[in-house]
């Protein structure tokens, strides 16, 4: 059984490129919560979405940041005319249908910005 | 908002010593999560507490809930190599939403 899928698993843009971090979940799990990572901190809640829902997207910016999780697909985060501030690692997880249950994580995507 | 405080914020330990790590939410809890993270990797699923008072055992780990809900413990008895990372707690308020806390970095020195 495959895993949370992310890609790419390295992301290179310079400042005002746009980034797409895509992220499948596990097969059958239909919530998904996007994290972002700075070195040698903890994980930052950005978002909370179910199949062609956003749950919670308390934890994004409201600008330049937006995510969605289309009916088919894998859900896509993105970040427009990134700065060198957006510059962290991103994990994607996924969590089966029932609420409580523990997150399956991908192994994130590292974004540089130049 | 929300937040769940995890301390130490790093932790050395020598090679068969003890290590404990402390996770405090300023709102109550409907449940608690720990998370494994290894240098370089991504966060690993290691156990959840839903009872007040839980205490579970996972080999040399125990994990504690507080009685009130609100706070919480992992405990690692005669540490070893393998056991280096960055450990998270997560804890879901009523609403759902998983918030981690900080995490502790364990390093083991052999």
């Amino acid at each position: 059984n495959a895993g949370v899928m992310q890609n790419p698993r390295h992301l290179v843009r310079r400042r005002g490129q746009e980034a797409r971090l895509r992220c499948s979940p596990v097969k059958g799990h239909s919530h998904v919560y996007w994290y972002r990572q700075l070195p040698e901190e903890g994980l930052k809640f950005m978002v909370y979405l179910q199949k062609e829902n956003i749950i919670d997207e308390s934890g994004m910016p409201k600008e330049r940041f937006s995510a969605e999780f289309p009916k088919e697909g894998p859900s896509i985060l993105r970040i427009q005319q990134v700065v060198r501030g957006d510059s962290a690692a991103y994990f994607c997880a996924s969590s089966p249908d029932l609420e409580g249950e523990k997150l399956f994580f991908g192994s994130g995507t590292q974004l540089s910005v130049l | 908002g929300q937040q769940v405080m995890q301390i130490p914020q790093y932790q050395h330990v020598q090679e068969g010593e003890d290590f404990t790590t402390y996770c405090n939410s300023s709102t109550t809890l409907s449940n608690i999560q720990w998370y494994k993270q290894r240098p370089g990797g991504h966060p690993v699923f290691l156990i959840q507490l839903v009872k007040s008072g839980e205490v579970k055992k996972q080999k040399r780990l125990t994990f504690q809930f507080g009685e009130a809900k609100k706070n919480s413990s992992l405990h690692i008895t005669a540490t070893q190599t393998t056991d280096v990372g960055t450990y998270f707690c997560a804890g879901r308020n009523q609403g759902g939403k998983l918030i981690f806390g900080q995490g502790t970095e364990l390093s083991v020195k052999p």
